[in-house]
């Protein structure tokens, strides 16, 4: 069956440090991945999605994230971490004959930044 | 980009009552639409897929009759939770096939 795990359940970096979120799946096809942020009481903010092509996707505010098919990962990554980046990290993979079809949602990351 | 927008934002209702929420597409029409229910502190979990025109399908576990499912036009499905109780309290919220856009969420309190 598929899954994401993401493995941290709370991460604490300071401000202008480097992170990486660290996201595994179980997939049996070719996964649809996204990472979502979700600050308190807000909705769902799409940071970045790959498909196919290029393993190394470029997001909104800074973030990339990397596909790495060997080790069935999708690690989130920022060079440079912001105050306004505390929030919560949810990694996705889409599980139906669609890409956007059905999210399997990771447990989520929440991230703290120190000043 | 497109645009999902949900209403209400926030519902407080009695245990017993039902309570309706919308989900639109703004600017593109959307045929299926995924209903997801968040618990505090919890991850995301899809409850069932809206599609305009036909029934809705629903995930294991989740009881259609309590959740109901209307997907009357090409931007807008509606989730009605029927007799609502405090253990229905949860975040609710919507994306469109094919987006990959959620929408802002309805955080629902049954007293």
């Amino acid at each position: 069956a598929q899954s994401v795990t993401q493995p941290d359940i709370h991460i604490t970096v300071s401000e202008g440090a480097s992170l990486e979120l660290r996201c595994n799946y179980s997939y049996g096809a070719t996964p649809y991945l996204f990472w979502y942020v979700q600050s308190p009481g807000q909705g769902l903010q799409l940071l970045l999605k790959y498909f196919s092509g290029d393993t190394l996707v470029q997001g909104i505010k800074g973030f990339e994230a990397e596909f790495k098919r060997s080790q069935s990962s999708f690690n989130l990554r920022k060079p440079s971490v912001h105050w306004s980046d505390a929030a919560e990290y949810f990694c996705a993979v889409g599980a139906g004959s669609y890409n956007t079809d059905k999210l399997i949602f990771g447990t989520g990351t929440r991230l703290q930044v120190f000043p | 980009g497109a645009v999902v927008s949900q209403h209400p934002s926030r519902v407080i209702c009695k245990s017993g009552t039902s309570v309706k929420i919308e989900c639109r597409s703004l600017d593109f029409q959307a045929t299926t639409m995924f209903w997801y229910r968040q618990f505090p502190k919890q991850s995301l979990m899809l409850m069932a897929t809206s599609n305009e025109g036909s029934k809705a399908t629903y995930e294991q576990g989740v009881e259609k009759d309590k959740f109901l499912i209307n997907h009357a036009s090409l931007t807008l499905s509606t989730l009605t939770v029927t007799s609502a109780h405090p253990e229905d309290s949860s975040f609710y919220i919507c994306s469109a096939r094919g987006s990959g856009v959620f929408g802002p969420g309805t955080r629902l309190t049954v007293l």
